[in-house]
């Protein structure tokens, strides 16, 4: 089976804090996906990869950067953290076809 | 934009009603489609996908697909108060990376 794990659950941090958000999928895939996740509005992308040390902007990429050292990992940053970024974050990964996306359990993510 | 559409609902059946859940998309060139299911504070699952015209069936799911009419739609047999759940259409862009999701339609189903 498809594993996508995530670093935490829940998550609590301050405003302006630095925070990393990380990724592992155990399935080789080449293509990783950051997506935020709020009442009413869906799923966003925020930032994808496609291979190693290589990123693309979603629809929503300010206030993040993304970091992909290995196939397997891939790292979400908030530099500095806002409330307005407080939201459920979901990983997800897909191989080069056609095929599905798998997720993440999430990280919900509060900033105070 | 490539966009997917979806009644945000929410849908309510009764116990062992058929749901019919409806999805458009406008991108033309899209080949594969998915279904997911996704409760509340989890994450999406993926419960159906289809790449060919005409109905799959598995288990008390059907996926329906019409490229023509850009339509894809997802029903589900014999309701149970466990398929409450927000369902999720994801369509596959034509040379694209990330699949574009709807934002979800919530159904209910009332024992």
């Amino acid at each position: 089976d498809v594993k996508v794990t995530q670093s935490s659950r829940y998550l609590v941090k301050r405003t302006g804090e630095k925070v990393f958000l990380e990724c592992v999928q155990d399935m080789d895939h080449e293509n990783m996906f950051w997506y935020r996740q709020d009442p009413g509005l869906g799923l966003r992308l925020i930032y994808f990869s496609y291979d190693v040390k290589m990123k693309e902007k979603g629809d929503i990429p300010e206030g993040y950067s993304v970091s992909r050292e290995k196939k397997e990992r891939f790292s979400l940053i908030l530099e500095s953290a806002s409330t307005n970024q407080t939201s459920m974050y979901l990983c997800a990964s897909r191989t080069g076809g056609e095929d599905e996306q798998f997720f993440g359990p999430g990280t919900r993510l509060t900033v105070l | 934009q490539k966009e997917v559409e979806q009644n945000s609902g929410p849908l309510s059946v009764p116990e062992g009603a058929i749901a019919s859940l409806n999805c458009t998309y406008s991108d033309r060139g899209s080949q594969s489609f998915f279904w997911y299911r996704q409760y509340s504070g989890k994450s999406p699952e993926l419960i159906m996908s289809i790449y060919s015209n005409g109905d799959k069936e598995d288990g008390r799911f059907t996926a329906q697909l019409n490229k023509a009419s850009q339509y894809v739609s997802l029903l589900i047999r014999d309701s149970q108060p466990s398929d409450s759940a927000t369902y999720l259409c994801a369509v596959s862009p034509l040379g694209g990376y990330a699949l574009n999701f709807g934002k979800g339609t919530s159904l209910l189903v009332t024992p």
